[in-house]
């Protein structure tokens, strides 16, 4: 079992809709999560960072986090064509540790 | 505030040589970590360095090294390239680990 597993897509979604991304962790020690952006040819670029159990918003993205189920995701609204990337979800175990990515999920968003 | 920066941004070698890659973090950011993309791979941790220290490492051979800089500057070094050494080559920043990381725009190394 990997130690970050996602979907790896292609997810395609219409504009306007909601596309959800899902990740998964083995660690149950892990303590902080993140959700990277990349568009192809380009680096990742952070879009949220999240600690604790529940919900987190900003803008068009929440993330949630569910450590009991060592699940987290990442909720896009009113998607745009601009949204189509590979999204990165990175788990970090504990303060000072590498951080560990799993292997994207391809967002495609139809116009 | 001025970004991570990675110099060069592309480079072209063959099997056997070395190569030098370098990492500029952000103005303040201690902590630099090294990651390898590829397609199959995705994206793997190569190391991390913190006060000029190697902190953590991740599963790559020898032939892999880095290190830091008292200015946080960081350099990777890769030996004896293999064509499977291809990949896009990323730096991170964060202020001291263990935080949020803002990465570079990557070395694009192709070994031929």
């Amino acid at each position: 079992q990997k130690e970050v597993e996602q979907n790896s897509g292609p997810l395609s979604v219409p504009e306007g809709a909601i596309a959800s991304l899902n990740c998964t962790y083995s660690d149950r020690g892990s303590q902080s999560f993140f959700w990277y952006r990349q568009y192809s040819g380009k680096s990742p670029e952070l879009i949220m960072s999240i600690y604790s159990n529940g919900d987190k918003e900003d803008g068009r993205f929440t993330a949630q986090l569910n450590k009991a189920s060592q699940y987290v995701s990442l909720l896009i609204r009113d998607s745009q064509p601009s949204d189509s990337a590979t999204y990165l979800c990175a788990v970090m175990r504990n303060y000072g540790q590498n951080f560990v990515f799993g292997p994207g999920t391809r967002l495609s968003v139809l116009p | 505030k001025a970004g991570v920066t990675q110099t060069p941004r592309y480079l072209i070698k063959t099997r056997g040589q070395q190569v030098t890659l370098s990492c500029s973090p952000i103005s303040g950011h201690r902590s630099v970590s090294w990651y390898q993309q590829t397609p199959g791979q995705g994206l793997q941790f190569l190391f991390e360095y913190f006060s000029e220290t190697q902190r953590n490492k991740g599963n790559f051979p020898g032939r892999f090294s880095g290190r830091q800089f008292s200015n946080s500057r960081s350099e990777m070094n890769v030996s004896t390239l293999e064509l499977g050494d291809s990949a896009l080559y990323l730096c991170a920043s964060s202020l001291v680990g263990g935080e949020t990381q803002y990465f570079g725009p990557g070395t694009r190394l192709l070994v031929l």
